[in-house]
């Protein structure tokens, strides 16, 4: 079954740092680019950005670039997001899909509150 | 980027009626939409790939079509479990994949 595994839940500090996986099964990972969806409560679905894992090339929304880090460790099937200094305003859902948008990971939400 | 503009941003409709949610993008983007169901607590659902191309497993009363600009998803006979969020969202090499802003649809 080719699935998507996303880490689990997080509650973290403003100005704290994190890194959150989603680790693919079932397919050659490297065939296919992860991207990253985000959701603020209330709000609609939003593009991040993606990784190629086969070369770790990425592209980012302009309203991402900066902010967050996207990467892949294909040894392991596994791509990241990651911030250095998170704000309230990272609170959200976070969604990693495969290319296609047919296959999603469960989501992980990040609560960053002091 | 792509903008994608989606209306209505909400609808109510009863069981049984014929729902038209529109999306339409301010560049030709042929025919690079997908449509998405999302549910609360779920990840978001592939409907529709390629403007009119039903996924594998949805049933057959969504259906979109659309090119160009201008697109819309239908779900003929609305049924109590098709209540959720729907979006669509560009697919062509024209990266970043935006997405519209999302139709609320709920049940009268």
């Amino acid at each position: 079954e080719v699935q998507l595994v996303q880490s689990g839940a997080e509650v973290k500090k403003p100005g704290e740092s994190l890194k959150i996986s989603c680790q693919g099964s079932g397919y050659n990972f490297t065939t296919y680019w992860i991207g990253w969806v985000r959701q603020m409560p209330g709000m609609g679905l939003e593009w991040m950005g993606l990784v190629y894992p086969h070369d770790s090339d990425t592209n980012y929304s302009p309203s991402f670039e900066g902010r967050v880090t996207i990467s892949a460790d294909k040894s392991i099937n596994t791509a990241y997001l990651q911030w250095s200094s998170l704000k309230p305003s990272d609170s959200a859902m976070y969604y990693c899909v495969r290319r296609g948008m047919a296959v999603w990971g469960q989501g992980t939400t990040v609560i960053v509150s002091s | 980027d792509v903008q994608l503009t989606q209306s209505p941003s909400s609808l109510s409709a009863s069981v049984g009626d014929r729902v038209i949610i529109t999306c339409q993008a301010k560049q030709d983007i042929s025919d690079y939409i997908n449509w998405f169901q999302h549910k609360p607590g779920r990840a978001p659902n592939l409907l529709i790939y390629d403007a009119s191309r039903l996924e594998t497993g949805v049933p057959s009363r969504f259906s979109a079509t659309g090119f160009g600009t201008d697109f819309t998803l239908t779900i003929n006979s609305l049924q109590p479990e098709d209540i959720a969020t729907y979006y669509c969202q560009h697919s062509d090499n024209l990266l970043p994949f935006t997405f519209g802003g999302g139709t609320k649809l709920d049940i009268k």
